[in-house]
């Protein structure tokens, strides 16, 4: 069973850092890019990060270019964003998701149920 | 990076058809065939229900299609049923390796 499970949230103050990790099981994890998407508190989705299969290329947000840093350990099958900066408008749940077949970078058909960030004083 | 347009609210009775449409510009939906729709019920992670603009995964219903003419693309769910009741987001690759979504849709079945 395919299968993703983040962890690694809670409740941090503005400017403060904060790494969230994804740990995959199910299928093989250095086949695949993976992403980080959030949703703020009653809002939609916003894509965050990929990045493609053997971590060597990156890709992020504008509005979270320059102060997160997604990264990954194949040999760990683990998935990590490191928050850095963090501001109110970052408060989301975060979820890591992996596309629906290797072939593809995007469509993403594999979701983890989440770690919810909370950045207040 | 701005987020696709999507009317906020649709809704059918069982049974009905319902679209959402979703609108980029030339850089987003028009410019590629990397167009997904991804279905939402609340306290629950999103799940993948059309992708490539038109297909759709293992598992989803027949009822899901998806199209795209110009800078907008569509979803149209067929034969409302009352487990269709959810948000729904589109959302399509902008270009430089990084991807949009749309602001949303709440589908209620009436």
């Amino acid at each position: 069973q395919e299968q993703l499970v983040e962890s690694g949230g809670g409740v941090v103050q503005p400017g403060k850092s904060l790494r969230l990790s994804c740990v995959a099981s199910g299928f093989t994890f250095s086949s695949y890019a993976l992403h980080w998407v959030r949703q703020a508190p009653g809002k939609g989705l916003e894509w965050v990060a990929v990045t493609l299969y053997d971590g060597s290329n990156k890709y992020y947000a504008d509005s979270v270019k320059g102060r997160f840093a997604i990264s990954r350990d194949n040999s760990k099958n683990t998935l990590y964003l490191q928050m850095n900066s963090l501001r109110a408008e970052d408060t989301a749940v975060y979820y890591c998701a992996r596309p629906i077949t290797s072939h593809y970078y995007y469509y993403l058909d594999v979701w983890g149920e989440g770690t919810a960030v909370t950045v207040s004083s | 990076q701005s987020a696709l347009t999507q009317p906020p609210s649709a809704s059918g009775s069982p049974g009905q058809s319902v679209t959402i449409s979703c609108t980029g510009t030339s850089s987003d939906v028009g410019g590629y065939n990397y167009v997904s729709w991804y279905q939402q019920h609340p306290g629950k992670a999103p799940k993948l229900m059309i992708y490539e603009v038109s297909k759709r995964p293992s598992g989803v219903p027949d009822r899901f299609s998806g199209s795209k003419s110009g800078n907008t693309a569509s979803l149209t769910v067929s034969r409302l049923q009352v487990e269709d009741e959810a948000d729904y987001y589109c959302s399509s690759y902008a270009g430089s390796n990084r991807y949009v979504f749309g602001r949303g849709t709440k589908v209620t079945v009436l």
